[in-house]
């Protein structure tokens, strides 16, 4: 069965260093995302990206933040300056067809990147 | 911005026993997605419910939408230790989730 798939599992980070969180999404879909969840907390939505373009994203999703679709399979999350309260468990999520109710519209999760910065 | 609440914040159930979970929203729920996570992994998709008085069935587990009372509920029917976990309401394009519901299942 097709999967999300995200690297590394755990990332540890000095602050103020810069992170790079990978993500596969699955191969016909079109849509990816970028969640967090910061322990304890729920999961809160980042940013969407379609045709190589950010579609919609959070006020968490500011400046330090940025994404990318380097080549046809990966789509990665970049953290410029990473700050102590970056530290959370990123989840991409990809699906067919855009944000909505549908089939072709269910956002598909990985298994995440757990981010500690120190 | 809509919010969504949901009931119990956890529970822990003898092996075979029956389970609701509910989520309420904020505003008009026009659809609703469950997912269930295991803990330090990732959201596994379970049901999409697409429009009010809907119900939708997987194996053991039924989800129903009340969009009237602008809420969704999650039955699981004679509990097994497979079913324990964290199940996450979601809504809305850029999904809206709410906090989790912890089952734990004692066998």
């Amino acid at each position: 069965e097709p999967e999300v798939t995200q690297t590394p599992s755990h990332q540890v980070t000095q602050m103020g260093q810069e992170v790079i969180l990978r993500c596969v999404p699955i191969s016909n879909h079109l849509y990816f995302y970028w969640y967090r969840q910061i322990l304890g907390q729920k999961v809160e939505f980042l940013v969407s990206f379609y045709n190589n373009e950010i579609s919609e994203k959070s006020e968490i999703f500011d400046d330090q933040f940025s994404v990318e679709r380097p080549d046809g399979s990966n789509f990665t999350l970049k953290i410029r300056s990473t700050k102590l309260e970056d530290s959370a468990m990123y989840f991409c999520a990809s699906s067919e067809g855009p944000p909505g109710l549908g089939a072709k519209n269910i956002q598909y999760f990985g298994a995440g990147t757990r981010l500690s910065v120190l | 911005s809509q919010e969504l609440e949901q009931s119990p914040q956890s529970l822990i159930v003898q092996e075979g026993k029956n389970l609701t979970i509910n989520c309420t929203s904020s505003k008009t729920l026009y659809g609703l997605y469950w997912y269930k996570q295991k803990y330090g992994e990732g959201l596994i998709f379970l049901m999409m419910l697409q429009k009010g008085g809907e119900e939708k069935s997987h194996e053991k587990i039924t989800a129903k939408l009340d969009e009237k009372k602008q809420q969704s509920s999650l039955h699981i029917t004679a509990s097994q230790p497979s079913h324990a976990g964290i199940y996450l309401c979601g809504a809305g394009n850029k999904l809206v989730f709410g906090a989790g519901t912890i089952l734990r299942v004692k066998s």
